[in-house]
């Protein structure tokens, strides 16, 4: 597609249940973030994605937090035994290695709701 | 570490009128700095950005210049218009192969007509 896509766009979640977060990042951008946009934090970064690997995972907030991304491509974020203070909305960006000052495209988020 | 520290909001203001939001940042070395925007229901854009010191950002009337001596990149706006309502986010990121954003708290304006 012509942009970053994020599904679901919404998610409602009991307290306790694993949720996946799925992001599908521009073609050809090797690159990818996420980020957490809640209230009480504003916007945060969690993980960051240079092809398949992870070499920067310092934001993710507590063990129960994971992600991979396979095919240098899609990238899916997994949040086990959701707490309330999980509920946020998660942003994914991608970012083509050739671009000048690291101009990062966003998706239009997931707002996850963990009841 | 990085940070950003950004004019409290929310922000409203005639069409018309000029616009100012302040951003000041910390980082060791140089960092890229950039304005995002959050219209309604939407997701984040890419306003405008600055590479380096004295460097000026400029986008849909929309200003910001990077100060090194004052650690800020203010955004600017001659003139606003109720489609400029949205949320600014002010940002940074380091050079380096991560690069992620540090974002400042973000910014309410609203524009009445």
């Amino acid at each position: 597609g012509a942009g970053v896509s994020q599904s679901p766009s919404n998610k409602v979640t009991e307290k306790g249940k694993d949720v996946e977060l799925r992001c599908d990042p521009i073609s050809g951008h090797t690159a990818l973030y996420w980020y957490r946009q809640s209230l009480g934090q504003g916007l945060e970064f969690l993980i960051y994605f240079q092809g398949n690997s992870a070499p920067d995972k310092s934001g993710l907030p507590s063990d129960r937090f994971s992600a991979e991304r396979t095919g240098g491509s899609v990238s899916t974020l997994t949040i086990q035994r959701t707490q309330q203070e999980d509920s946020a909305v998660y942003l994914c960006a991608s970012r083509h290695p050739g671009l000048a000052a690291n101009e990062q495209f966003f998706g239009p988020g997931t707002r996850l709701t963990v009841l | 570490g990085n940070s950003v520290t950004q004019m409290e909001g929310p922000v409203t203001l005639s069409e018309e009128a000029f616009l100012t939001i302040n951003c000041t940042y910390t980082a060791t070395g140089y960092p890229s700095l950039f304005w995002y925007v959050q219209y309604p229901g939407e997701g984040l854009q890419l306003l405008l950005k600055a590479t380096k010191a004295d460097d000026k950002g400029s986008n849909k009337g929309f200003e910001a210049t990077y100060r090194k001596e004052t650690t800020s990149f203010h955004l600017e706006k001659g003139s606003v218009q109720v489609s400029d309502s949205a949320v600014y986010f002010c940002a940074l990121t380091k050079s380096g192969s991560a690069r992620q954003l540090t974002f400042g708290s973000g910014t309410q304006l609203t524009v009445l007509p």
